[in-house]
């Protein structure tokens, strides 16, 4: 498949680790975020959401932090599988528009 | 449900060309959004419609056009086409828009010669 970013950060893990990805962003008029998971050759994958009124949501294996404070958002996952390898990306949406600006992403890579 | 679809998957094309891509939203949303993917400039965004109107636009330039139809299904059109269209064109959809959940399609990967 093809590349999604070059140069890209990269976090590398083992299986079984927990990862933690973290994305800056940008506006502090920003109300709702999303992180999403790209494999090579597909579209972004929504993992999780969190609105602003929020600073932490949990799913399945995975967490979302925002601290609204210093424009800050990560994501944890737990007990990090192979199938997780991918590049991560959180979105942000401005309060009142309806469009999502990305951050660059970070590559996850998970060895066995 | 399916999802967001995207056709076609792959497209060749020669500088000067034009291209018209589409994208059908999944069933009941109203909200179309059209990103260009670059790895040197990430997810860029390119415009959005909602219910046949476009609503929001990016910083690209006219050659970049899109619409929607009443079903909802949306098209980019880009004209003269430059190398540096070369991208992963992606279409999300939502319900409204706002504050919802916005669904990717795969992709129409262009390339321009």
């Amino acid at each position: 498949g093809e590349s999604v970013g070059l140069h890209l950060p990269t976090l590398s893990v083992q299986e079984g680790d927990n990862s933690i990805i973290n994305c800056a962003y940008s506006n502090s008029a920003s109300d709702y975020f999303i992180w999403y998971k790209q494999e090579s050759g597909k579209g972004p994958q929504f993992i999780i959401d969190i609105r602003s009124n929020m600073d932490k949501r949990q799913g399945q294996r995975v967490t979302v932090l925002l601290n609204k404070t210093v424009k800050h958002l990560s994501l944890q996952i737990a007990a990090t599988q192979p199938g997780d390898s991918a590049v991560y990306f959180c979105a942000e949406k401005p309060s009142g528009y309806s469009t999502l600006t990305f951050g660059k992403g970070t590559m996850l890579l998970v060895s066995p | 449900k399916a999802g967001v679809t995207q056709t076609p998957r792959y497209l060749i094309k020669t500088r000067g060309q034009q291209v018209t891509l589409s994208c059908s939203p999944i069933s009941g949303h109203r909200s179309v959004s059209w990103y260009q993917q670059t790895p040197g400039q990430g997810l860029q965004f390119l415009f959005e419609y909602f219910s046949e109107t476009q609503r929001n636009k990016g910083n690209f330039p006219g050659r970049f056009s899109g619409r929607q139809f009443s079903n909802s299904r949306s098209e980019m059109n880009v004209s003269t086409l430059e190398l540096g269209d070369s991208a992963l064109y992606l279409c999300a959809s939502s319900l409204q828009g706002s504050n919802y959940g916005y669904t990717f399609g795969s992709g129409t990967r262009l390339t321009v010669v």
